[in-house]
């Protein structure tokens, strides 16, 4: 099924440790993005791609990097992890166009012990 | 970037009409408003998207007065599964740094 796929579903680390998180996209989309969700905070928007080639920081944009792959592919990378960071992360692809919306991975349960 | 405001949460019983409303006092020109739904352990649904008055489909309604100021997503008929976090977004995609806000967590009671 076309979509946006996240692995793994679930991760835990302990601190110090690194790991990336994959996320990949097979609609052509453009523009892709990491989100991290925490209880009672909505999502917030970590890193972002416009397109293949760039990428530009969010609201929460500390402790992560992110790289661009491909025009498939997003991902991002917990260099250090930190208890933190135990969070909830979703990527997310749109196309190109101001009035098109998200589509969302399911997400990965990331826990930093 | 419009800042949105929602109720926390709502609850609802089941084969009623659900109006979800959203405050957007400062939406912009170029803005479109858009609603997503998050079940548990998934992440966010798109909905529906509305620049101005009225827009349907086939599982909501959108209204958005003349002042676009605000916007009420209408479910139908809810059922059980209808209970979700329901998100409304405001924004001009092209900037990409489209906010979330805590959205409107809805409860359908059988």
């Amino acid at each position: 099924n076309a979509g946006v796929t996240q692995t793994p579903k679930f991760q835990v680390l302990k601190t110090g440790q690194s790991m990336t998180l994959q996320c990949a996209q097979d609609m052509n989309h453009n523009s892709m993005y990491w989100y991290r969700q925490d209880p009672g905070m909505g999502l917030r928007l970590i890193y972002y791609s416009a397109s293949e080639g760039t990428t530009d920081k969010g609201e929460v944009p500390n402790g992560y990097n992110v790289s661009r792959l491909n025009k498939r592919e997003f991902s991002l990378r917990l260099e250090s992890a930190a208890p933190s960071q135990t969070s909830v992360y979703f990527c997310a692809s749109r196309p190109h166009g101001l009035k098109y919306g998200y589509t969302f991975g399911s997400g990965t349960r990331l826990t930093v012990v | 970037l419009a800042k949105t405001t929602q109720p926390i949460s709502m609850d609802s019983y089941e084969g009623q009409e659900v109006n979800i409303t959203c405050s957007h006092n400062n939406i912009a020109t170029n803005d479109y408003i858009t609603w997503y739904q998050q079940f548990p352990s998934q992440g966010p649904r798109f909905i529906i998207q509305g620049y101005k008055t009225k827009v349907t489909n086939e599982v909501a309604s959108l209204f958005i007065p003349a002042d676009r100021k605000s916007s009420t997503l209408s479910l139908p008929r809810v059922s059980l599964s209808d209970t979700a976090v329901y998100y409304c977004l405001v924004g001009d995609y092209g900037n990409n740094r489209l906010a979330f806000g805590k959205g409107n967590q809805v409860v359908v009671i059988p």
